[in-house]
């Protein structure tokens, strides 16, 4: 079995400050695939990133980064400067080797005030 | 490609009436996903279908539910009676396995779904 646990189920911040959302996964698969999406209110799911389990090279896009540790299970997602706009709910999620069971955490829904 | 479309956007449906939600997945995929999404349990996957095939039907919640692929564009679940703890809103996503690894699931806008 595989699980996505997001501790953070909300997180409240201020416009232009940095935050960083959690995610920890469990997995007998030693590949395996990591995601996050971001479901604004909207209600749409949108794909931000995918993380192979090979590659631990952390990434950065623009304001989104991404911090993948194997030796602790996570995979931890910040948003620098952060604005109205990334007002929404994010979600973890892993996929397993066979490609078949795409496991979501609960979800951190993240409110920025300007 | 316009991505996976769902329909209908919003169904309003009273307790006991068949509901009936649509899929089509994005043009080549292989895998096909029916996730349901409530405040209580989050995203739950209700079954997958390979190549048309439902593999995995094991998150379907009941006998009521059930879900059909009858060629690669095109996907229903059927949801029949339906009863207010159905009211959800119902995700289709699509994959593709290729070169020994899957793509991410792109998913479609969802249908609200009410039962009243």
């Amino acid at each position: 079995a595989q699980k996505v646990t997001q501790a953070q189920t909300e997180i409240s911040v201020v416009e232009k400050e940095d935050v960083t959302l959690d995610c920890v996964y469990e997995t007998r698969d030693t590949t395996y695939y990591l995601f996050w999406y971001k479901q604004p209110p909207s209600g749409e799911l949108v794909f931000l990133i995918r993380r192979n389990s090979f590659d631990e090279q952390n990434e950065i896009s623009g304001r989104y980064s991404w911090n993948f540790q194997k030796s602790t299970s996570s995979f931890n997602f910040t948003i620098t400067a952060s604005q109205v706009v990334d007002s929404a709910v994010y979600f973890c999620a892993l996929l397993n080797n066979a490609g078949n069971m795409l496991t979501f955490g609960g979800g951190t829904r993240l409110m920025v005030k300007p | 490609d316009a991505g996976v479309i769902q329909s209908p956007r919003h169904e309003v449906t009273e307790m006991g009436q068949e509901v009936t939600l649509r899929c089509k997945p994005i043009s080549g995929h292989d895998y096909l996903f029916w996730y349901r999404q409530t405040m209580m349990r989050g995203l739950e996957l209700l079954i997958y279908f390979n190549n048309n095939v439902p593999i995995d039907d094991s998150g379907m919640p009941e006998d009521r539910f059930s879900a059909k692929m009858p060629n690669a564009s095109f996907s229903t679940l059927k949801i029949q009676p339906s009863e207010p703890r159905d009211s959800a809103v119902y995700f289709c996503a699509s994959s593709l396995f290729s070169d020994g690894t899957n793509t991410e699931a792109f998913f479609g806008q969802g249908t609200r779904l009410t039962v009243v």
